[in-house]
């Protein structure tokens, strides 16, 4: 089992353009969490999904920022037109249900916008 | 929503001593409380959690205490040693089982 898988694992980008975060859950992980780490900061919840629906995005921003759980593939992270406050540690974890199992999490993106 | 708070926010200890890391929550239904470790520039990784329904729980050098009534909860580590030098992250699941909230961290630095 290969872990919780994200890639890439640093993201350059010049401000306006557009970041897109992969997230692929452990074999058998149907739950995915998103969280935001600024530099020495805590981890801060942005979105829950689970296959093909959201299932809780109170901490995503309403602009710009966007998510999903495709039936086939990882997990996507989008944010559009990036700025310098953007950049951040995304982590990605998953778990096999609700979060009263462990959720493990993924190496994270390193998202730098310059 | 749930807030989390910790305390202290840095923690220096000399290896061998004890080292004691604290959290509160505010939602009295919440009912798993895991702790991270994150070393720099890695992922955080669970090193222990405790449910609501044990007031302890043990893993060798590592314990965790819940006091729902007063709704805090506590790391304990004992004999630190360098390698225990991390940041630490408490966490309060919320009742519907869908969210962690983190608390603030623990820069917890272990001096030889």
């Amino acid at each position: 089992n290969a872990g919780v898988m994200q890639n890439p694992r640093h993201l350059v980008r010049r401000r306006g353009q557009e970041a897109r975060l992969r997230c692929s859950p452990m074999k058998g992980h149907s739950h995915v969490y998103w969280y935001r780490q600024l530099p020495e900061e805590g981890l801060k919840f942005m979105v829950y999904l689970q296959k093909e629906n959201i299932i809780d995005e109170s901490g995503m921003p309403k602009e710009r920022f966007s998510a999903e759980f495709p039936k086939e593939g990882p997990s996507i992270l989008r944010i559009q037109q990036v700025v310098r406050g953007d950049s951040a540690a995304y982590f990605c974890a998953s778990s096999p249900a609700f979060l009263n199992t462990e959720a493990f999490f993924g190496q994270g993106t390193r998202l730098t916008v310059v | 929503g749930e807030n989390v708070e910790q305390h202290p926010s840095t923690l220096s200890v000399q290896e061998g001593d004890s080292a004691v890391i604290k959290c509160t929550y505010s939602d009295s239904a919440s009912n798993y409380f895991p702790w991270y470790k994150q070393e720099l520039g890695k992922r955080p990784q669970l090193i222990i959690d405790i449910r609501s329904n044990v007031g302890e729980k043990k893993d060798q050098r590592i314990a965790v205490t819940l006091n729902k009534t007063a709704k805090h909860f506590s790391l304990h580590i004992t004999e630190t040693q360098p390698e225990d030098s991390a940041v630490y992250f408490c966490a309060a699941l919320n009742n519907a089982g869908n969210m962690l909230t983190f608390g603030g961290g623990t820069r917890l630095m272990v001096k030889p």
